[in-house]
């Protein structure tokens, strides 16, 4: 059966250090992998997706980075955090249109 | 460009009795998938109903369905016999279904709340 593991699960940062968010996905091959962030009570924010190894869209100009080194390994990063960063990170992957996305259990991440 | 929206950023529901939430969405394709994912306070994001645009009938899973009016582009959930674990944030999404790589795309999300 297909995971998803997403960590770490909570993380507090000082402004300007650098951040890395690390996503991988079992049991499938060639995934379509997607990073959200989702501010307090609101809704979700695609930013980055990424249909194979080294392709990276961005959805929003950000202070983040997104890269694909391996088939099922996503990674979020950054070189400065911004107090504005926070929030809660979601990583997702997807095969066919009609099943949606499976997503991980978040990265709640604080910047102070 | 896809929009998804709920209109309800707060619902209540006696326990027992039946719910619905709202939700419109637009799209220019012809191909798409609708779905209503529901977020517990862990923030863990759970798929709960989907439907396929070009099906007519609405979808049920147990106490969930939908009634999908293609037309008007809605996609309301309706939840039976409300029971406190159905208390969540709610969100209602689109994608496009052309080659599997469509992006998905959320609403703002409806919090329900579920009194016993």
């Amino acid at each position: 059966s297909q995971t998803i593991h997403q960590w770490p699960a909570t993380l507090v940062q000082p402004v300007g250090s650098p951040l890395s968010l690390e996503c991988t996905v079992e049991g499938t091959s060639n995934p379509n992998l997607y990073w959200y962030r989702q501010a307090a009570g609101r809704g979700l924010q695609l930013l980055f997706y990424s249909v194979g190894i080294g392709q990276i869209s961005s959805e929003v100009p950000q202070n983040l980075s997104a890269s694909r080194p391996q088939d099922r390994q996503f990674i979020l990063s950054s070189k400065k955090l911004l107090l504005s960063d926070s929030g809660f990170y979601l990583c997702a992957w997807s095969v066919r249109a009609s099943y949606g996305y499976t997503f991980g259990s978040g990265t709640r991440l604080t910047v102070v | 460009a896809q929009t998804v929206t709920q209109s309800q950023p707060e619902m209540s529901v006696q326990e027992a009795e039946t719910v619905t939430l709202s939700c419109t969405y637009d799209t220019s394709e012809s191909d798409y998938y609708l779905f209503w994912y529901k977020q517990p306070p862990s923030r863990q994001m759970i798929l709960v109903i989907r439907q396929e645009a070009y099906k007519q009938q609405n979808a049920t899973e147990n106490r969930f369905s939908v009634n999908f009016q293609k037309a008007a582009k809605s996609f309301s959930l309706k939840i039976s016999d409300s029971q406190l674990g159905d208390a969540a944030m709610y969100f209602c999404a689109c994608r496009h279904g052309s080659g599997n790589t469509g992006k998905l795309i959320f609403g703002q999300g409806t919090t329900l709340q579920v009194k016993p």
